[in-house]
């Protein structure tokens, strides 16, 4: 079983599209994040939420809009593509705030033509 | 403001050599430092980690170097193998505080045969 599952593993879109990427986790931790990894490997965090609360939201365009139905899924809606947002997303998942340890899904490949 | 610099960016090494990729912090308040690994389509995930407590942690073949007064640590791969061909990050975090996790830029290890 996968512990952190998103879909899906690849977008390609239009510019001014919208698009939503989905994240799943069966760890039963309380904790979820967004990450981007741009053309260079280089890791962000854009969001944090905790027990469906929104805990970090790093400088991002507003057109990006998390969602946390519930503690087990974290899902993130792009308004509005632009080509700079063309990276792989990650969502993570760790055991509480305090947790130090990130369990990472294998990404979504943005791409926004 | 880059508050952890790695490097090299890119490594290549001959099977059974010994790997070593270098990571600097700036802010002191750091004191949790976990090295993550990355194969290509996956999700970075969780190697190994230190405290500034030790200065050396070893699992396996996987060897962190602390150097607190140089504010700086290492991961050194021993007897690398194909398999560990993959892009490794150095991070940084207060304790307990997973959510504000700062990655290094990467660095892309290939082992040849």
């Amino acid at each position: 079983d996968t512990a952190v599952s998103q879909t899906p593993k690849y977008l390609v879109t239009q510019m001014g599209n919208d698009k939503s990427i989905k994240c799943e986790q069966n760890l039963g931790h309380d904790t979820m994040y967004w990450y981007k990894q741009d053309s260079k490997k280089f890791l962000k965090i854009m969001f944090s939420y905790n027990n469906k609360e929104l805990i970090i939201n790093e400088t991002v365009p507003n057109r990006f809009s998390p969602k946390s139905p519930d503690k087990a899924h974290l899902n993130l809606h792009i308004n509005s593509l632009e080509l700079g947002d063309s990276a792989v997303y990650f969502c993570a998942s760790s055991q509480g705030q305090a947790s130090e340890k990130l369990f990472f899904g294998s990404g979504t490949q943005l791409s926004v033509l | 403001q880059q508050q952890v610099k790695q490097s090299p960016q890119s490594l290549i090494v001959q099977k059974g050599g010994i790997s070593i990729i270098n990571c600097a912090y700036e802010n002191t308040a750091f004191d949790y430092f976990p090295w993550y690994q990355q194969f290509p389509g996956k999700g970075p995930a969780l190697l190994i980690a230190i405290r500034p407590d030790v200065s050396e942690k070893k699992e396996g073949r996987f060897t962190i170097s602390f150097n607190k007064s140089a504010k700086q640590f290492s991961l050194h791969i021993m007897d690398s193998q194909p398999g560990d061909s993959a892009t490794y990050f150095c991070a940084a975090s207060k304790t307990g505080s997973a959510r504000q996790l700062t990655f290094g830029s990467g660095t892309q290890l290939t082992v040849l045969p």
